[in-house]
């Protein structure tokens, strides 16, 4: 059974700064995983979803990684701005199989 | 083209009564999947649909159970409502629910309990 983590719970930095958000994952046998950005009172919007057999997937000044021997993901922002502020989740299949499996998201502030 | 529609998008209800959710998939999407999230568990599956038939179900009690349309639309019904239901329900379509298709989220329908 997939079990995903994401750590730290929340992050605050100064606007302009690179920043990485991290998520684990137990089953290496990963399908895929997907990164979700969720606003407040908001339901999710996908940002990218990165197949088992890539490495890494980009979306302007997002990038996405997957390293499935280690179980590890990671959401890399270039030049944080306010308008980042948001929780970021993310998700993969349980075993293979929908449905999705969240982390508990890391909020993520961006001080201007 | 239109994202997934959800309504009501607020709903206060008192325990023991019960309640229907709807969702709208985007056009041609014939899987839907709902989810709850809760502070303290974040988000956890209830169950997804596809072509009418529930094809998976999360650890969830009978109170809660759904139902799904021949226009993919699906509904959510929770009966005898707890206080600890109240939680943000969010639906998400997808093409054919298969693991390499993205899925997309409404806004979801907060749900209170007084």
């Amino acid at each position: 059974k997939q079990e995903v983590t994401q750590i730290p719970a929340a992050l605050s930095v100064p606007e302009g700064e690179n920043l990485v958000l991290n998520c684990s994952f137990t089953d290496s046998a990963i399908y895929n995983l997907q990164w979700f950005r969720q606003d407040p009172g908001k339901g999710l919007t996908s940002l990218l979803l990165i197949q088992s057999s890539q490495r890494e997937q980009t979306s302007g000044r997002l990038n996405a990684s997957l390293d499935k021997s280690s179980g590890r993901s990671t959401l890399y922002i270039a030049a944080s701005q306010p308008g980042d502020s948001a929780t970021y989740l993310c998700a993969a299949p349980n075993s293979g199989n929908t449905p999705l499996v969240f982390g508990k998201g890391t909020r993520l502030s961006v001080i201007a | 083209k239109a994202g997934v529609t959800q309504t009501p998008r607020y709903l206060i209800k008192t325990r023991g009564q019960q309640v229907t959710l709807s969702c709208s998939p985007i056009s041609g999407h014939r899987s839907v999947s709902w989810y709850q999230q809760t502070p303290g568990q974040g988000l956890q599956f209830l169950f997804e649909y596809f072509s009418e038939t529930q094809r998976n179900k999360g650890n969830f009690p009978g109170r809660f159970s759904g139902r799904q349309f021949s226009n993919s639309r699906s509904e959510m019904n929770v009966s005898t409502l707890e206080l600890g239901d109240s939680a943000l329900y969010l639906c998400a379509s997808s093409w054919t629910g298969a693991v390499d298709q993205p899925q997309h989220f409404g806004d979801g329908t907060r749900l209170s309990i007084l």
